[in-house]
């Protein structure tokens, strides 16, 4: 079956790195992905990683998938006080269609 | 900015009523899916349109239907409205119908009371 779960919560201080992790528990996902939401907003597209990749950096943004443990985490470096957010994690589904599966979203909150 | 545009912004509406939300997808993209975001449910899938046709069903009541039109805009009909379906409604859309990024719009807020 399909179910991505996530952390509800994460609090960091500006400048330190913000670590999300999400994990998944359908082997066929080809695609996943990270989105971000902030308040009153709609999603916007962080970033995303290939099945047949571990790691993806850009920016101050590093995804790493695990695909043994079904494990995906986003690392912020340098964490702003922008940077404050709802993060989600989405599988692309290998199935008919082009449907993600979310996660519920990580709070991301920064102190200054 | 994704491109993706989705009116309107915000809806109140009764119980027992109808609306409809349209979507506008990026330009050259062929695909619309519709998600809704609530407190209790999360981000569910709801359908995809691809060339106007349909071409996956998720989690979509019977009370809504979708329609994508020849000029690739996309209309959600929500009918017979109950108090939980009270959510945000997203509108995504793709370039092609398979392993497509896929670029959100900004939503419609709509209170059922």
């Amino acid at each position: 079956g399909e179910d991505v779960e996530q952390s509800l919560f994460l609090s960091v201080r500006e400048g330190d790195s913000s670590v999300i992790n999400c994990t998944y528990t359908d082997s066929s996902s080809t695609y996943l992905y990270w989105y971000k939401q902030e308040p009153g907003a709609g999603l916007q597209l962080l970033t995303y990683i290939f099945s047949n990749m571990d790691m993806k950096q850009d920016q101050r943004l590093t995804v790493l998938l695990n695909k043994k443990d079904k494990h995906l985490s986003l690392r912020i470096a340098d964490t702003q006080t922008g940077d404050s957010a709802i993060y989600f994690c989405a599988e692309r589904v290998n199935n008919a269609g082009n449907m993600l599966t979310f996660g519920g979203g990580t709070r991301l909150m920064v102190k200054p | 900015d994704s491109g993706v545009t989705q009116t309107p912004k915000h809806l109140i509406t009764a119980t027992g009523q109808r609306v409809t939300l349209r979507c506008s997808p990026r330009s050259g993209d062929l695909s619309v899916y519709w998600y809704q975001q609530s407190l209790d449910q999360g981000l569910q899938f709801l359908i995809q349109y691809y060339n106007g046709e349909e071409r996956a069903k998720g989690n979509i009541l019977e009370r809504f239907s979708a329609q994508q039109f020849p000029d690739l805009h996309s209309e959600l009909n929500l009918s017979s409205l109950e108090l939980g379906d009270s959510a945000l409604y997203f509108c995504a859309s793709s370039r092609g119908r398979y392993q497509e990024t896929q670029y959100f719009g900004p939503g419609t807020r709509l209170l059922v009371l």
